[in-house]
């Protein structure tokens, strides 16, 4: 199975701040990586599909990047309602893994 | 818009079997695989399984493979999740999840996510 590992695990930022969270996979996986952003309490939602691709109704403020093994997710200036815990997925190949999650947290 | 209502999720007791149901609404369901994704509480999100679009090809991950079976009415736009033999670690939310693509397999990914029933398995 491919190993998706996220970094940091959490983080605390300030609102308007730029935000990174990295993705790595135990091997190339091409562009085959999405993003999805779970809120406290809720289910997850398709943020970033094909490591750069903004989904339909999704913030501008978001953006994704990447290919291969490495893979990063910004939010380009925090906002309070970006308060969740933030997942990669890899579907270059069976089983769909996802990482472990990066929670972020409002300063 | 996309509407996915999962339903039958309880407390069962280790060796039983229960049967989650997805409701699916807001667009073509048989135009598309649905997918079966868990999470274990206050842990990460965990791939299940997924069927294609016609129910012809299914798959699972290791940790339900021989224990859960994935199925799909296309005429009722329902997609199930039989589950036997539960174990204690099979205790998460269940997340019915419409696949980007009508294929199961590869290169796809989860454009919409139902609010979740929650399965305990516990003596």
């Amino acid at each position: 199975d491919i190993q998706m590992t996220q970094s940091p695990s959490s983080l605390s930022a300030s609102v308007g701040d730029r935000v990174t969270i990295t993705c790595r996979a135990s091997q190339n996986i091409g562009s085959f990586l999405n993003w999805y952003q779970q809120k406290p309490g809720k289910a997850p939602r398709l943020l970033i599909y094909e490591a750069s691709n903004l989904q339909s109704g999704v913030s501008s403020g978001f953006s994704g990047s990447g290919s291969g093994t490495d893979f990063t997710l910004t939010i380009i200036s925090l906002q309070a309602e970006d308060l969740a815990t933030y997942y990669c997925q890899q579907s270059f190949s069976m089983p769909h893994t996802f990482g472990q999650g990066t929670k972020v947290e409002i300063k | 818009q996309v509407q996915l209502a999962e339903s039958g999720g309880g407390v069962v007791q280790p060796g039983r079997s229960l049967t989650l149901s997805c409701a699916a609404s807001g667009f073509t369901f048989n135009n598309y695989a649905m997918d079966w994704v868990r999470q274990a509480p206050g842990q990460g999100l965990e791939w299940v399984a997924v069927i294609s679009y016609d129910g012809s090809n299914k798959y699972y991950a290791d940790s339900v493979k021989g224990r859960f079976t994935i199925s799909r009415d296309n005429s009722k736009k329902t997609l199930l999740l039989q589950m036997t033999s539960l174990r204690v670690e099979d205790t998460a939310v269940y997340y019915c999840v419409k696949n980007s693509l009508a294929v199961a397999g590869h290169y796809n990914w989860f454009d919409s996510w139902g609010q979740g029933t929650l399965v305990t398995v516990s003596s």
